[in-house]
């Protein structure tokens, strides 16, 4: 139990569009969900903490306008990259928290590597 | 926010010992330590809550310091399937942010 996918799992566009990665937790309900971004050797960074009904908080230095976050339900979250820049190639991975009290454990997606070209 | 870890990189033969720490700045809730393999997502290990547990499974064991705010993950008799990066998360409590550590690269070598 508590399966997290991400889609899609790779993604190449052009400087100037907009990307959506979708999060899903599977066979959970998720109040809360993460976005993490990973550049290469480097740890993961936490972009935002999206929950379900409500506007996504940002991590100080992300921009809200860039990253959007939409998170309409339990069990799905989205990742909007807008107008990506070359500087916005990363991996990018959600995690889900479950709804049980006292479950402060990650599930995490196998994220989704983005290129911008 | 983000934790600290130490040493960001360690090189071991089979068989060998390792310990790796991890440091925050915050009162903790919970501590969860993580492998990841290059390109794919963290891996679970294993998760410490408040009270100074000290958790493990086979040869892979963890400590949570919270008056200290730190934890230890210990890896013993490493093979060479431990290779990877570690990294702690931290939560200060079940309903804040989750953050990574800096992470540490583990090589284990025949």
């Amino acid at each position: 139990g508590a399966v997290v996918s991400q889609h899609p799992s790779r993604v190449i566009c052009k400087s100037g569009t907009s990307v959506k990665i979708e999060c899903r937790s599977l066979d959970f309900q998720a109040t809360t969900m993460f976005w993490y971004r990973q550049f290469p050797k480097q740890s993961l960074m936490l972009m935002a903490t999206s929950n379900e009904g409500s506007k996504a908080t940002y991590e100080q230095g992300v921009e809200k306008d860039k990253f959007l976050i939409n998170h309409a339900s339990l069990t799905l979250s989205t990742l909007t990259v807008t107008s990506a820049h070359p500087e916005d190639s990363s991996f990018y991975i959600c995690s889900a928290r479950g709804r049980r009290r006292g479950d402060t454990r990650q599930y995490f997606g196998p994220g989704t590597r983005l290129t911008v070209t | 926010q983000q934790p600290v870890q130490s040493p960001q990189a360690v090189i071991l033969r089979e068989g060998e010992d390792a310990v790796i720490n991890c440091s925050s700045s915050k009162a903790l809730y919970s501590v969860h330590w993580y492998r990841q393999k290059h390109g794919e997502a963290p891996v679970f290990l294993m998760i410490l809550l408040k009270g100074g547990e000290q958790k493990g499974h086979e040869k892979i064991s963890a400590s949570f310091n919270e008056k200290k705010q730190q934890s230890s993950l210990y890896l013993t008799a490493s093979q060479l399937s431990y290779s990877g990066t570690y990294f702690c998360g931290t939560a200060a409590n079940t309903g804040n942010q989750f953050y990574f550590g800096t992470g540490t690269s583990l090589t284990v070598i025949p």
